[in-house]
């Protein structure tokens, strides 16, 4: 049971270059989420699935799109990095409202 | 909107010290309550969480939070750190119902535990 599983760990990009963050849970979970993580800002909510088949915009959705293709993965896209996009990005994972969410290790993706 | 102000950026203490952190949330109806711990170089992890019932909630590795619903507070407290609870941590607030899990992070404290 990995739980929740992020690919790439690491990731440089150049301003402009396109790029997709992989997420995927083995728990059977309905909702799945993408976060960014930035100094002093603490995590803030980028995009959302609350159930297969439905994505819908968090706090800062600008620059980034969203896939649920299955229960399983969740997969965030930058289709015109810009270095504002430069955080580290979590997937989380949950099994409804009222439980625990589950987070992946993180990517550090960094934009020149 | 919900809002989370984590009061304590930074904070440095020896070993078996006193901690406590404290977290306020501004929305005034039904909240799920988490603290969270992100230790060096990894991700985040549950130390404890407040859905209802008794207001203080009890967690792991001997951290324990107070719900106080006339403060809008949820404070994370620890009677004796140690050197391994050098982390950073954040409280995250759920609105409910139909928040469909979304959570609101506070921006995190810092806390180093010297030796």
């Amino acid at each position: 049971n990995a739980g929740v599983t992020q690919t790439p760990k690491f990731q440089v990009l150049k301003t402009g270059q396109s790029m997709t963050l992989q997420c995927a849970q083995d728990m059977n979970h309905n909702s799945m989420y993408w976060y960014r993580q930035d100094p002093g800002m603490g995590l803030r909510l980028i995009y959302y699935s609350a159930s297969e088949g439905t994505t819908d915009k968090g706090e800062v959705p600008n620059g980034y799109n969203v896939s649920r293709l299955n229960k399983r993965e969740f997969s965030l896209r930058l289709e015109s990095a810009a270095p504002s996009q430069t955080s580290v990005y979590f997937c989380a994972s949950t099994s409804g409202p009222e439980d625990t969410q589950y987070f992946g290790p993180g990517t550090r993706l960094t934009v020149l | 909107a919900q809002s989370v102000s984590q009061h304590n950026h930074h904070v440095i203490l020896s070993e078996a010290a006193s901690l406590e952190l404290g977290c306020n949330y501004s929305y005034g109806g039904t909240v799920n309550l988490f603290w969270y711990v992100q230790y060096p170089g990894q991700h985040l992890q549950l130390l404890l969480k407040y859905f209802s019932g008794d207001p203080l909630v009890k967690g792991i590795k001997g951290f324990e939070a107070e719900f106080i619903k006339s403060k809008f507070s949820f404070n994370l407290r620890k009677p004796s750190v140690q050197w391994s609870d050098t982390a950073e941590y954040f409280c995250a607030v759920g609105d409910t119902p139909d928040s469909w899990g979304k959570l609101q992070f506070g921006s995190g404290t810092q806390v180093v535990v010297t030796p």
